[in-house]
């Protein structure tokens, strides 16, 4: 696609709900990103994949959280048992190679848990 | 521990002028990347400009510029002329290289401009 894309664009959930957000990356991008914007603050790296492979999952705030990018493509994050201090931006961000400096972010989707 | 500082949570100029954002940043490493990003109301991150730390001249993009210490771990800002659509929040963010590494970004708690008409 011509640009990163992320799936809801809003999502409210009920304490203690799961909830997946969605990324599809630019087309052929090797690398992907996941950050968590909390209001008010810079992102925060949360997980990195090279294709398929989740490199680099140091900073999930729990075993809650969870990350996959089964075909090296679309990648989805999900929350289990959401809580209030989930409530947040999620930002996915894709770059054309392991190492490539210039990362494309999309949207984000903004969490609001309840 | 790898962090940014930027020390102006908002800013404001008047259109046309010329405004300077902070950044301030501290690793002991010594190859890394600078940028900075722009993040409108839409929420999508837009870069604005980067920097190669090994680089000693300062890097610009038309109206943008920054101004990039190394000995000092600073590196702010410059936006000429600035226009309404300029309007937005900025962080000043880096990357450690090279391979192997992650390359994940390291976001300030950014600063919100607002050009005035």
């Amino acid at each position: 696609g011509a640009g990163v894309s992320q799936s809801p664009r809003y999502k409210v959930a009920k304490r203690g709900q799961d909830v997946a957000l969605r990324c599809d990356p630019i087309s052929g991008h090797v690398s992907l990103f996941w950050y968590q914007q909390a209001l008010g603050q810079g992102p925060e790296f949360l997980t990195y994949f090279q294709n398929e492979a989740q490199l680099d999952k140091s900073g999930l705030p729990s075993d809650r959280f969870f990350a996959e990018r089964p075909e090296g493509s679309v990648s989805t994050l999900k929350i289990q048992r959401t809580q209030q201090e989930d409530s947040a931006v999620y930002l996915c961000a894709s770059s054309l190679a392991q190492g490539a400096l210039i990362q494309y972010f999309g949207a984000g989707t903004r969490l609001s848990v309840l | 521990a790898q962090t940014v500082t930027q020390s102006q949570p908002e800013m404001s100029v008047q259109e046309a002028e010329t405004v300077t954002l902070s950044c301030t940043y501290d690793t002991s490493e010594n190859n890394y990347y600078l940028f900075w990003y722009k993040q409108p109301p839409s929420r999508q991150m837009i870069l604005v400009i980067r920097q190669e730390a090994y680089k000693q001249q300062n890097a610009t993009e038309n109206r943008f510029s920054v101004n990039f210490q190394k000995a000092a771990k600073s590196f702010s800002l410059k936006i000429s002329d600035s226009q309404l659509g300029d309007t937005a929040m900025y962080f000043c963010a880096f990357i450690l290289t090279p391979g192997g590494a992650t390359n994940k970004l390291i976001f300030g708690t950014g600063t919100l401009l607002a050009v005035q008409p």
